[in-house]
């Protein structure tokens, strides 16, 4: 899988729109971009892939630029239900791959 | 489906002693990934399985460590004889045909004294 990197932590407010960019500069042509989200006490969740451009789910966007070099996981007006780490990973959707997770994004939300 | 089930959700036990965790995939995954995670190494790979054949254990941290898979809807990990280092939350996972979005089990606390 390609390495990323992504920022050990965010705070943000409730209410407020969260961007968190994760760095892949060595993104294969079959690689697809996943996000998960890890709560305290369980284990992480997948929230949202893509290949390129944009997509959007009733969790969250994913921004994904021409270059496929970066990506950006948007959280529309979050809440405090939203604080949680999110993992950025990149690798080939169609074949059976490791699951390398990075040290992720330490996200807090606040009142 | 009921997600995948991973048992027992705490385990506490004394050095020295083995100990075996369960995991139950999602019926009709065929892949399965064993993890660990502490605060300190964050969540590691330790070894997965494709189709019940192990893959690349590369990430077992020593011949105390070992995990099978005899039949697609059951997989144990288990350490001999666990150390207080080995304390931490062991979480399974399973996917459809391999790729990148995998469901991941409650997680087994373990607790070595």
């Amino acid at each position: 899988l390609a390495k990323t990197t992504q920022p050990i932590s965010m705070d943000s407010y409730e209410g407020q729109e969260v961007n968190i960019t994760c760095s892949h500069n060595n993104i294969a042509t079959n690689d697809y971009i996943t996000w998960y989200q890890q709560f305290p006490s369980q284990g992480p969740r997948f929230i949202i892939q893509g290949y390129k451009t944009k997509v959007t789910n009733e969790v969250a966007s994913l921004f994904i630029p021409a270059d496929r070099k970066s990506s950006t996981l948007s959280l529309p007006r979050v809440s405090l239900s939203d604080t949680a780490v999110y993992y950025c990973l990149v690798g080939d959707k169609g074949n059976t791959d490791k699951l390398i997770f990075g040290t992720g994004t330490r996200l807090q939300v606040f009142p | 489906d009921a997600g995948v089930i991973q048992s027992p959700r705490h385990e506490v036990t004394e050095m020295g002693q083995e100990v075996t965790l369960r995991c139950k995939p999602i019926s009709g995954h065929n892949s399965l990934f064993w993890y660990r995670q502490t605060m300190m190494r964050g969540l590691e790979l330790l070894i997965y399985f494709n189709n019940n054949v192990p893959i690349d254990d590369s990430g077992m941290p020593e011949d105390r460590f070992s995990a099978k898979m005899p039949n697609a809807s059951f997989s144990t990990l288990k350490i001999q004889p666990s150390e207080p280092r080995d304390s931490a939350v062991y979480f399974c996972a399973s996917t459809l045909r391999g790729g990148t979005e995998a469901f991941f089990g409650q997680g087994t606390r373990l607790t070595v004294v």
